[in-house]
């Protein structure tokens, strides 16, 4: 996606925690959301932080920070369900729209 | 709510042939929005609309891909003639409130295949 980098693949155990990084450029962006995406099926909301720190909503929480152009979505307790991709996606307010990441696609192992 | 609504949810067809895919958003949502999906490409806005008026196509690949909303409760995006490059899966999305800071909601995609 154009102006969001986020890693292509990552890989980890079940039970443990992952972070899932995403960086983009400033300007023009105002807050940031996570999608998740299961394999055949359309993306689905997550979370959408428009102020600097870290939201929880229960296994998952999401940190932004806007002056360094910066998320990361952290997933605990990783459960074998939670291998998907993950999203990042930018409100454009230059452009009234969403510029959305490549996806991280993350593979969750017994 | 029944959600965003996609026909039909598989399309297969020929090179040459016309394809249309229809979006019906959630009531109420003001936003309608259509990506196309790929792995090489990753998900891709092609165009959306506000209100139902237009608002930037500039994603639309080609001038064989045109999308139309003639109401609040109705979207169709067409290629003609379609090409097997065009194989993807082409989701529709709304969403309500104003501009783009809301969560879209997407529809369960539609899977072509242009052979």
């Amino acid at each position: 996606g154009q102006n969001i980098d986020q890693p292509t693949e990552m890989t980890a155990t079940e039970g443990a925690i992952v972070q899932i990084n995403c960086t983009y450029q400033t300007s023009g962006f105002n807050g940031l959301f996570w999608y998740q995406q299961h394999a055949g099926e359309a993306p689905t909301f997550l979370s959408y932080n428009v102020l600097d720190g870290l939201e929880e909503k229960g296994r998952f929480s999401s940190f932004l920070s806007r002056s360094k152009g910066y998320s990361y979505l952290l997933l605990k307790e990783l459960q074998m369900k939670d291998s998907a991709s993950y999203l990042c996606a930018g409100p454009n307010t230059n452009a009234g729209k969403s510029t959305f990441g490549d996806g991280t696609t993350l593979t969750v192992k017994p | 709510d029944a959600g965003v609504i996609q026909s039909p949810r598989h399309e297969v067809t020929e090179m040459g042939q016309e394809v249309t895919l229809r979006c019906k958003p959630i009531s109420g949502h003001d936003y309608l929005f259509w990506y196309r999906q790929t792995m090489m490409r990753g998900l891709e806005l092609l165009i959306y609309f506000n209100n139902n008026v237009p608002i930037d196509d500039s994603g639309m690949p080609e001038d064989r891909f045109s999308a139309k909303m003639p109401n609040a409760s109705f979207s169709t995006l067409k290629i003609q003639p379609s090409e097997p490059r065009d194989s993807a899966v082409y989701f529709c999305a709304s969403s309500f409130g104003g501009y783009s800071y809301n969560e879209q909601f997407f529809g369960p995609g539609t899977r072509l295949t242009v052979l």
